[in-house]
């Protein structure tokens, strides 16, 4: 039960679309179409942004979109704000449980 | 709304036990299942548990497995962790969540419970 790998940052200006990668395997991203993504901002609850790769619960901006290729999960924040500063983690179905990567920080610069 | 509100935190001696809670309103809790995730500091989210609506399914991390016990009772619309023989490595910030889609991704979070296991 390895956590999914995402890069612990990634930056971008204002206005700008940035892409948060999640590489998993076949036992996980690859074998289910049940990725999510959170965003966390510190001493907060954790929020859903993406569920099952491409769907975004009421109330998320369609700014955040989601997708998958294979084996990696994408999760790509369009017109960059300064509220989209956060923590962002992926996770996915594993079977019994559920897997979480070790989560990006975005930086809005 | 959906809420959901962790307690039970706190300091706590290696291999002593603690329970922790999660108590949920704007919601029927009994038609959900329910989660605890956990972060230590400076780590990213672990996934620790997962309790079916009606408390008939259980499935536990592998790291976890042995030590912690999840329950609720659907009375009280309360959520709960037990975690036994608890060691420096089980520090940080307990989360519990409800679940969507079976065990596939959870959709409310509570802002957590911190539990720091020192002597």
């Amino acid at each position: 039960q390895s956590a999914l790998t995402q890069p612990p940052s990634a930056s971008g200006s204002p206005g700008q679309s940035v892409t948060i990668s999640c590489t998993g395997t076949s036992s996980d991203i690859g074998g289910y179409n049940f990725v999510s993504w959170y965003q966390h901002h510190p001493g907060k609850a954790p929020k859903l942004m993406i569920y099952e790769v491409t769907k975004r619960p009421s109330g998320v901006p369609d700014r955040f979109s989601g997708s998958k290729s294979g084996y990696t999960a994408s999760l790509t924040v369009s017109g960059l704000q300064a509220e989209d500063e956060a923590d962002y983690y992926c996770s996915s179905y594993a079977g019994s449980n559920i897997l979480f990567g070790g989560g990006t920080k975005l930086t809005v610069l | 709304q959906v809420q959901l509100v962790e307690s039970g935190g706190g300091v706590v001696q290696p291999g002593r036990s603690l329970r922790l809670s999660c108590a949920a309103s704007g919601f029927v809790f009994r038609t959900f299942g329910m989660h605890w995730v956990r972060q230590a500091p400076g780590k990213g989210l672990e996934w620790l548990a997962i309790m079916w609506f009606d408390g008939s399914i259980k499935y536990y991390a592998d790291s976890v497995k042995g030590r912690f016990t999840i329950s609720r009772d659907n009375s009280k619309n309360t959520l709960y962790l037990e975690i036994n023989s608890l060691r420096a490595e089980d520090t940080g910030v307990y989360y519990c969540a409800r679940d969507k889609g079976w065990g596939k991704w959870l959709d409310a979070w509570g802002q957590g419970t911190l539990v720091t296991v020192s002597s």
